[in-house]
């Protein structure tokens, strides 16, 4: 299985807007709403911000929000923060009843 | 409070074995499903196995599968990870994760990790 496709990097000033594409395929990411985003900073555990596409789970900013078209998923950061730079990861439940990541997006903010 | 906690990382030749421990509280363990995530380092993150709540089902990536055991005692509400054969391509923390309770696919607590490394 291969890992889903992110960009490696992506910047963007404080109040600005980003997105986070994840590439897959109709055995992943096009196949199932099983779409979740973690946010991870240098040294912790990965936390969730977005699980099953677009939810959200209680306590995560709605500053982060999810979507998903085709085999595509993407995660909008809006007015970010310079707390929000960190690594972040996009996962999917596939067609082989296994999980598949992103590789990885590292959000720089200017 | 959900609190995960790993044990038994360590170093460990090519061709050994190593069991991982994973000690859970904060939540009624036996009714969620559980998970392995790795992450070699400097690298992503790389799902490795997952079991559900009964222990009746477990699922594997391909790179481990043969290779590695995930099972869990409801009683000592623990998840263990026994990993065979290991290869230096094994070396990463590993972390165990808790099912989000409102989706299948989805982590929602994570321990803080345990470090594999296999060298010789």
């Amino acid at each position: 299985q291969s890992a889903l496709t992110q960009p490696a990097s992506v910047a963007g000033s404080p109040g600005q807007s980003i997105t986070i594409s994840c590439s897959g395929s109709s055995n992943d990411v096009g196949g199932y709403n099983y779409v979740s985003w973690y946010q991870q900073h240098s040294g912790r555990a990965p936390k969730v911000l977005i699980y099953d596409v677009d939810d959200r789970p209680s306590g995560v900013s709605n500053r982060f929000s999810g979507s998903k078209s085709g085999n595509t998923a993407s995660l909008t950061i809006s007015g970010l923060q310079a707390e929000d730079e960190a690594d972040y990861y996009c996962s999917s439940y596939t067609s082989s009843s296994t999980v598949v990541f992103g590789g990885g997006t590292k959000l720089t903010v200017l | 409070e959900v609190q995960l906690v790993e044990s038994g990382g360590g170093l460990v030749q090519p061709g050994g074995s190593l069991r991982l421990s994973c000690e859970a509280s904060g939540f009624t363990f036996n009714t969620y499903a559980m998970t392995w995530v790795r992450q070699a380092p400097g690298k992503g993150l790389d799902w490795v196995a997952s079991i559900t709540y009964s222990d009746s089902d477990t699922f594997y990536a391909d790179s481990v599968k043969g290779r590695f055991t995930i099972s869990r005692d409801n009683s000592k509400n623990t998840l263990y990870l026994q990993m065979n054969t290991l290869r230096a391509e094994d070396t990463a923390v590993y972390y165990c994760a808790k099912r989000i309770v409102l989706s299948p696919w989805a982590f929602d607590s994570w321990g803080q990790g345990a470090l594999v490394t296999v060298s010789s």
